[in-house]
């Protein structure tokens, strides 16, 4: 079975300033997808950046970017320009490709945007 | 265009009582699924489901049922309540197995006393 980890609990961010978050996972398989999801205090889970294993290049979306190192077994993102808005929940999750409805999640990361 | 729709947002039960969590999709997305977030523990993934007539057991099944009559609706039974169950619930759907986003609902909070 495919499991995620995220060591960090919480992590602290001035606004404006760079955070990374980190995330490894254990998978036989060779290829698969990866996901950073965002839970605000609202509770809706936001789906944040994605990458494809089989893709070299590191996703990308604004502010957020991935540094996947597969043969590491490593998804950590990194947010630019902090932002107040950015504090949250950050789940790192895992699929295998040909299983749509089965994610398998981190125990998240609690980042705090401090002025 | 309401994408997923989970009714109630907020239940207390007695142990020992049951409920079904509503789960409705608007996309006509095949997948769906029923994840559980406890804290210190991320998302654990309930049932769930590849189309209609089709279900399966994920990480934590025991004390709920699920049924897929339709494409759109994934209703999830609990049996009989337990004060273990008391955990926040999300219904989650996507249309495809390749890199796709999977949509959540606003969660269902339950405690069960």
């Amino acid at each position: 079975a495919q499991t995620v980890t995220q060591s960090q609990p919480e992590m602290s961010v001035q606004e404006a300033e760079t955070v990374t978050l980190s995330c490894t996972y254990d998978t036989s398989e060779s290829d698969y997808y990866l996901f950073w999801y965002k839970q605000p205090p609202s509770r809706q889970m936001i789906l944040v950046i994605r990458q494809e294993a089989y893709k070299q290049q590191n996703a990308t979306e604004n502010r957020f970017s991935v540094n996947f190192q597969k043969a590491a077994k490593s998804f950590s993102l990194k947010i630019s320009d902090s932002q107040l808005g950015d504090a949250a929940m950050y789940f790192c999750a895992y699929r295998n490709t040909g299983t749509a409805s089965k994610l398998t999640f981190g125990t998240g990361t609690r980042l705090q945007v401090t002025l | 265009n309401a994408g997923v729709t989970q009714t109630p947002k907020f239940q207390v039960l007695k142990t020992g009582q049951s409920m079904t969590l509503q789960c409705a999709q608007d996309m006509n997305h095949e997948y769906m699924s029923w994840y559980r977030q406890d804290p210190g523990m991320g998302l654990r993934l309930i049932h769930y489901s590849v189309g209609a007539g089709i279900t399966d057991q994920g990480e934590v099944p025991n004390g709920y049922n699920v049924s897929r009559s339709t494409t759109e609706d994934f209703p999830l039974r609990l049996l009989s309540a337990a004060p273990s169950q008391t955990s926040v619930y999300f219904c989650a759907s996507s249309w495809g197995v390749h890199l796709t986003e999977a949509f959540f609902g606003q969660g269902t909070r339950l405690t069960v006393v």
